[in-house]
């Protein structure tokens, strides 16, 4: 079976600090990764794709890989509370994997 | 304006009483899914096709039938639906087939009575 596993959460934050979201996956062959946003009631949309292993960043987004530990992380950094959401972690090994989410919540 | 729509938005239904999703995306993009999204179980592939007339089942296919006559549509079909049906469901379409970055429709709220 393929697996994506996160925490449920909820994860809160202060403002202005750093969130860290993990994600560990089953599947060996599973080639590109994906965080996704979800605010409730909302469709996910993608924040990033990771593809090989070590970081990834983009503005406040930090997405990081290890394959040899079936390990992807996010990191938020300077945290606002427009981040308040669920976050969906992906894997894909022709087949997309999504994890459960771990919905993150930031305090003003 | 690049989009994936869905319709109908919210479905209140009866077990028994057939419906269809309907799913269009204008960015002939070549791939597409059905997913559901229940409580603490994420996002379940239920269906997904790599082109016209190329469908395959993804984790949860059963009480589900999908078509792919054209590129831009991906109607998802309950013949029979169930109260165990009743979810949210997405569909999505890829824009970079290379690297499976899905983009996601607005979502169909269903529920079966």
């Amino acid at each position: 079976q393929k697996e994506v596993e996160q925490n449920s959460g909820p994860l809160s934050v202060p403002e202005g600090a750093i969130a860290s979201l993990n994600c560990t996956y089953s599947d060996r062959g599973s080639q590109s990764f994906f965080w996704y946003r979800q605010y409730s009631g909302k469709s996910p949309e993608l924040i990033m794709s990771i593809y090989s292993n070590g970081d990834k960043e983009d503005g406040r987004f930090t997405a990081q890989l290890n394959k040899a530990s079936q390990y992807v992380s996010l990191l938020i950094r300077d945290s606002q509370p427009s981040d308040s959401a669920t976050y969906l972690c992906a894997a894909n090994n022709n087949d997309m994997r999504f994890g459960a989410g771990t919905r993150l919540t930031v305090k003003p | 304006e690049a989009q994936v729509t869905q319709n109908p938005r919210y479905l209140i239904t009866v077990t028994g009483k057939k419906l269809t999703v309907t799913c269009s995306q204008n960015m002939n993009h070549e791939y597409m899914s059905w997913y559901r999204q229940d409580p603490g179980l994420g996002l379940r592939q239920i269906y997904y096709s790599m082109n016209v007339e190329v469908t395959d089942k993804g984790d949860v296919p059963e009480g589900y039938k999908v078509s792919r006559k054209e590129k831009r549509n991906f109607p998802l079909i309950l013949e029979s639906p169930s109260p165990n049906q009743t979810s949210l469901y997405f569909c999505a379409s890829v824009f970079n087939y290379g690297s499976f970055e899905q983009f996601f429709g607005p979502g169909t709220r269903l529920t079966v009575l």
